[in-house]
């Protein structure tokens, strides 16, 4: 069965520092992986994806995420925080052959001015 | 302007009485979903529909009906045989299949 574990609920950075924001998972064939933000009180909004291909991928607002198949992770980063990338980050997977996919719990990015 | 719409937005009912949550996409896309999120537990996914006239179950299905008559409609209903049913509701389409979603504004439900 696949599932999706973001480790932390909260990540505080100062702003124009770099950010990550940490997500593993576990499926039995190959990953789709997927990051999405939520603003407050909003429905959510792709970030980026990665199906296959190059490791490192890039997305929206800057973000980008490298997929580490060793470490069976897909961690989201961006070189420099804004305030405005305070918000709710879902990492999310889908195993090769399933029709769903799971998200995780969620991380809380707060971007301290 | 193509997009998810998602109806009413606050959405209050007594306990006992269903609902049915509204949810309409114009992307002409083939697959639906929807969602249940709660504080800290993220998103749970409570039924899907690959295409029209046929829907499946997804990990919290219990206390809710779904039907899916029409490609750009994916009414929800919530019963009031589910015993927690205050939350944010979010719908979402994606082209075929679980490849890139996209959600609507979601219906925060109150049952009072």
């Amino acid at each position: 069965a696949q599932s999706v574990a973001q480790p932390e609920d909260q990540v505080n950075v100062a702003e124009g520092n770099p950010l990550t924001v940490k997500c593993t998972y576990s499926v039995s064939g190959n990953p789709y992986l997927f990051w999405y933000v939520q603003y407050p009180n909003r429905g959510l909004q792709f970030l980026l994806k990665y199906i296959t291909g190059d490791n490192l991928v890039k997305g929206s607002y800057g973000f980008e995420a490298e997929f580490n198949k060793s470490q069976t992770s897909f961690h989201l980063k961006k070189p420099s925080a804004l305030v405005s990338d305070s918000a709710l980050y879902f990492c999310a997977v889908r195993d090769t052959g399933d029709d769903k996919i799971i998200f995780g719990k969620g991380t809380r990015l707060h971007i301290l001015p | 302007d193509g997009g998810i719409t998602q109806s009413p937005k606050y959405l209050f009912r007594k306990e006992g009485q269903n609902v049915t949550l509204s949810c309409e996409q114009n992307l002409n896309h083939d697959a639906m979903y929807w969602y249940r999120q709660d504080p800290g537990q993220g998103l749970r996914l409570i039924y899907y529909s690959q295409i029209v006239n046929d829907f499946q179950k997804g990990d919290i299905a219990e206390g809710y009906s779904v039907s899916r008559e029409k490609k750009e409609s994916f009414p929800l209903t919530v019963t009031s045989a589910q015993k927690n049913p205050t939350a944010f509701y979010l719908c979402a389409s994606s082209e075929t299949g679980p490849d890139t979603q996209y959600f609507g504004p979601g219906t925060r439900l109150t049952v009072l």
